[in-house]
């Protein structure tokens, strides 16, 4: 099953404008990270927040979790056309000794030019 | 240039007819697991490897397999290869922190696998 899903699976907007896009998980982690995927293409590795944090920045993403809600939010300001991609956030559950990690379905952003 | 590599990058085979999809990362990274990409279901972990010869199960290992003899090497097998296993399969690896917690997972290009 699905650790983490995203919300909304698809999201449009004009370059210029913010989108935010949401994670919610069902048990503990050790930390969350959020990947772009350019179609067809392997994933690229945004941020990382961990599990004692609750907001992280790097340039125009801002990255928050809420452990208590289990759910994180990715914001990506002042849109560009090149930040149409696939989202997703991917959680780090330990299982046994060993980790998992586990990926959403994703969020599919088109920014309009 | 640190980077994941897969080989083949597009297979088009039949059923039953064994394969395998090579994986191999110039990191040094300690982690590294196989995925498969399906339209609405997102990315699912197949198998993950903590360090040489220590394997274990994803969310969907039937019909799969793995080996890790080597650090950098981490191939997968499909022994008999169905068309449900028809698919887009990346590789990943990581460092892993003394926790046990992962960074950041370095993605292979993708394996575009057609069974027929």
């Amino acid at each position: 099953s699905q650790q983490g899903e995203e919300d909304p699976q698809a999201l449009s907007i004009q370059e210029g404008e913010n989108a935010t896009m949401n994670c919610s998980y069902k048990t503990s982690i050790n930390n969350l990270q959020w990947y772009r995927q350019n179609s067809g293409r392997g994933l690229v590795h945004l941020i990382l927040i961990r599990s004692n944090e609750r907001e992280k920045h790097s340039g125009r993403l801002r990255v928050t979790l809420d452990t208590s809600k289990k759910s994180s939010s990715l914001l990506i300001t002042a849109s560009r056309a090149a930040d149409t991609a696939s989202y997703f956030c991917a959680t780090d559950v330990k299982s046994g000794g060993y980790q998992k990690v586990t990926f959403g379905i994703g969020t599919k952003l088109q920014v309009i030019p | 240039e640190a980077q994941v590599t897969q080989n083949p990058r597009y297979l088009i085979t039949v059923t039953g007819k064994k394969l395998t999809v090579t994986c191999s990362q110039n990191m040094n990274h300690e982690y590294m697991s196989w995925y498969r990409q399906d339209p609405g279901l997102g990315l699912r972990q197949i198998y993950y490897s903590m360090n040489v010869e220590v394997t274990d199960k994803g969310d969907v290992p039937e019909g799969y397999k793995v080996s890790r003899k080597e650090k950098r090497n981490f191939p997968l097998i499909l022994e008999s290869p169905s068309p449900n296993q028809t698919s887009l399969y990346f590789c990943a690896s990581s460092l892993i922190s003394p926790s046990g917690s992962s960074y950041e997972q370095y993605f292979g290009p993708g394996t575009r696998l057609t069974v027929t």
